[in-house]
């Protein structure tokens, strides 16, 4: 695996409270990525970063927010979480080639 | 955003080759086709990538159209731990952040 780690890997809150994701790399790559996976839909981009503070948003962008205070870590937030958040969300780093490096995920349940 | 179609599912024997083919009709000259494969519950996996050339590795081999709309993965010899979902994906341009735009993919499920 190309050094990826995610924390939490299972977390399960309440509707309404935030959640920090987060995402960790040792390749120092600059490009990361968050994802996120529901049944019938494969994986959708939330936001990406190209650098230190360098984000922008993706597909399924809102409510969610992302920052990047360092090239290894690039975290995601959910300020209010909510039933629809429920869902598999992975991180990914891109190598020299643009192939992209996925975490192992983490399994967010929102009651 | 060039879009590709895949068939939903497929089956292949152990030890036989799995052709999996993919349209992207309306790929730009400057895009990649990019495979990964994801196996069940796990992040997807790099599989191999190019632009116009036929390019293998030590996963697989990818087969492009001379006109580009169309390639096929090749797994040489299937195993039983090559069932996964295939998703074959063109690559937007990277000054748009290389973004990869994941489709629902083809189902391979190999069967001793």
């Amino acid at each position: 695996d190309a050094g990826i780690t995610q924390s939490p890997r299972h977390k399960v809150t309440e509707t309404g409270t935030p959640v920090t994701l987060r995402c960790h790399q040792t390749e120092n790559h600059r490009y990361m990525y968050w994802y996120r996976q529901d049944p019938g839909h494969g994986l959708r981009l939330i936001h990406y970063s190209y650098g230190v503070k360098d984000t922008d948003k993706g597909e399924v962008s809102d409510g969610y927010s992302v920052s990047r205070s360092k090239t290894e870590d690039f975290l995601l937030t959910l300020e209010s979480a909510t039933s629809s958040q429920t869902s598999v969300y992975f991180c990914a780093i891109s190598g020299q080639y643009n192939e992209q490096f996925f975490g192992p995920g983490t399994r967010l349940t929102v009651l | 955003d060039a879009k590709t179609t895949q068939p939903p599912s497929m089956d292949c024997a152990e030890g036989r080759a799995a052709n999996l083919p993919c349209n992207h009709s309306t790929i730009s000259g400057n895009e990649y086709v990019y495979w990964y494969r994801q196996i069940h519950s796990q992040g997807p996996q790099y599989i191999i990538h190019g632009l116009k050339n036929n390019e293998t590795n030590e996963m697989a081999s990818l087969i492009i159209t001379e006109d580009r709309k169309s390639s096929t993965l090749i797994l040489p010899h299937a195993t039983l731990r090559d069932t996964a979902v295939y998703y074959c994906i063109v690559r937007v341009p990277y000054n748009q952040g290389g973004k990869l735009i994941f489709g629902q993919g083809t189902e391979l499920s190999v069967k001793p």
